[in-house]
């Protein structure tokens, strides 16, 4: 299947402060990327996705960016809060009409108070 | 509500017996998937089904199996556990022209 990397692997903050996770992927035919928030004993959640025919999307204090010519995407959060600590997986179809989508390794994210 | 289930949450069983995880969507999705999960780390797709009779293997090979007789319901099978089957499952399932996924609870399944 298409190959998403993603880092970092543990990303510890302050609350308040901003984070950034990034993924890379190969396949130019992707054209959905979304991002999914796993908390400690619950289920994938989608928080935001994005798609190719937009560069940034924003919800509140969480934005989505999309570089498809360096085939890379990128989920920012601001001001930072303990209930944002939680175990953030991207992910990625194979384009056109292939609805699985392929997960990163996830990003272990920690909100200091 | 319309929701995805999975049961049972959780199943410790010993090794050799035959097991089945439930999964039912009241979303009237075409689309179902299985992910197995180890705790915090990534998910792999071990079987998806576009339809009624259509199943297919996913991208990380797995002793289980499926079915998919009923729109609503995708049942994972594994006909003899052994302890390297001890993770999470997830079920998942998503409507066409959206490729949004959304998962179930999870089964927590440990083989002693």
């Amino acid at each position: 299947g298409e190959n998403v990397e993603q880092h970092p692997s543990t990303l510890s903050v302050q609350e308040g402060d901003s984070a950034v996770i990034k993924c890379t992927y190969s396949d130019s035919a992707s054209n959905y990327f979304p991002w999914y928030k796993q908390e400690l004993g619950k289920r994938p959640q989608l928080i935001i996705d994005i798609r190719s025919n937009v560069g940034e999307k924003k919800d509140q204090r969480i934005a989505v960016t999309l570089n498809k010519t360096a085939k890379h995407f990128s989920l920012h959060i601001t001001e930072t809060q303990p209930e944002d600590s939680a175990v953030y997986f991207c992910a990625l179809n194979s384009g056109g009409s292939n609805y699985k989508l392929t997960f990163g390794k996830g990003t272990l994210l920690t909100v200091n108070p | 509500e319309a929701d995805i289930y999975q049961t049972p949450r959780y199943l410790v069983i010993g090794t050799g017996k035959k097991i089945t995880l439930e999964c039912s969507q009241t979303m009237g999705h075409d689309k179902m998937y299985w992910y197995q999960q180890d705790p915090g780390m990534e998910l792999h797709l071990i079987h998806y089904s576009y339809g009624v009779n259509s199943t297919e293997k996913g991208d990380l090979s797995s002793e289980s199996t499926v079915s998919r007789i009923r729109t609503e319901h995708f049942p994972l099978t594994l006909e003899s556990a052994r302890p390297s089957h001890t993770s999470q499952y997830l079920c998942a399932s998503s409507e066409p022209p959206a490729y949004e996924q959304y998962f179930g609870p999870g089964t927590r399944l440990t083989v002693t």
